[in-house]
């Protein structure tokens, strides 16, 4: 696997607490990911980066912000969590060398976050 | 919406069978890309086909892409226990943010 880490790896949690994920790559890739994955919804894109500062929305952002202050770090935040974030997050990268978007994505390991 | 559909959502075989699975999608790509995910762990990247080729190998796997239909196989030959995971396509939301939509999944079991 490609040095991707996801801290921490298990959270509980409350109602309304803030929560912030992070991710962590060694390979110096352009492009870093976070996606939730449910049964049912595969996996859905919640933001992106594609450079340091540079994020963008994904399909199912409401709830969520992340920020990216150096290439290697890459944090969601959930502002106030709800029951139904509850679910696998999973961070990814790809190199972005490739315009065309011929770039696999690398994914962390995942964490799985309960708020109840 | 999901762009890439797998179909069968579940499939299982005995060890030494082949395993086939397919996934649709809806618009234009320049390629599509198949990940498997192990119970518990993070999708892993097998193989990418690019949309001017028809099919690819890599070790016991083999991929066909058919752009007039929209649709790509996964075909694993003389299947093993540890191929039991679930597998994903993905293809390109657009050229150039590198972002991909996933499929929901086929999951595969290997019965030895």
């Amino acid at each position: 696997d490609a040095g991707i880490t996801q801290s921490p790896r298990h959270k509980v949690t409350e109602t309304g607490t803030p929560v912030t994920l992070r991710c962590h790559q060694t390979e110096n890739h352009r492009y870093m990911y976070w996606y939730r994955q449910d049964p049912g919804h595969g996996l859905r894109l919640i933001h992106y980066s594609y450079g340091v500062k540079d994020t963008d929305k994904g399909e199912v952002s409401d709830g969520y912000s992340v920020s990216r202050s150096k290439t290697e770090d890459f944090l969601l935040t959930l502002e106030s969590a709800t029951s139904s974030q509850t679910s696998v997050y999973f961070c990814a990268s790809s190199s972005g060398q490739d315009i065309l978007s011929y770039n696999e994505q690398f994914f962390g390991p995942g964490t799985r976050l309960t708020v109840l | 919406s999901q762009q890439g559909e797998e179909d069968p959502q579940a499939l299982s075989i005995q060890e030494g069978e082949n395993a086939t699975m397919n996934c649709s999608y809806k618009t234009s790509i320049n390629n599509l890309q198949w990940y498997r995910q192990n119970s518990g762990r993070g999708l892993v990247h097998l193989i990418l086909i690019r949309s001017n080729e028809r099919e690819k190998h890599s070790g016991r796997l083999r991929v066909t892409l058919d752009t007039s239909k929209k649709s790509s196989s996964l075909l694993i030959t003389a299947s093993r226990a540890a191929d039991t995971a679930s597998y994903f396509c993905a293809t390109p939301l657009s050229s150039n943010t590198g972002k991909l939509i996933f499929g929901q999944g086929t999951t595969l079991q290997v019965k030895p």
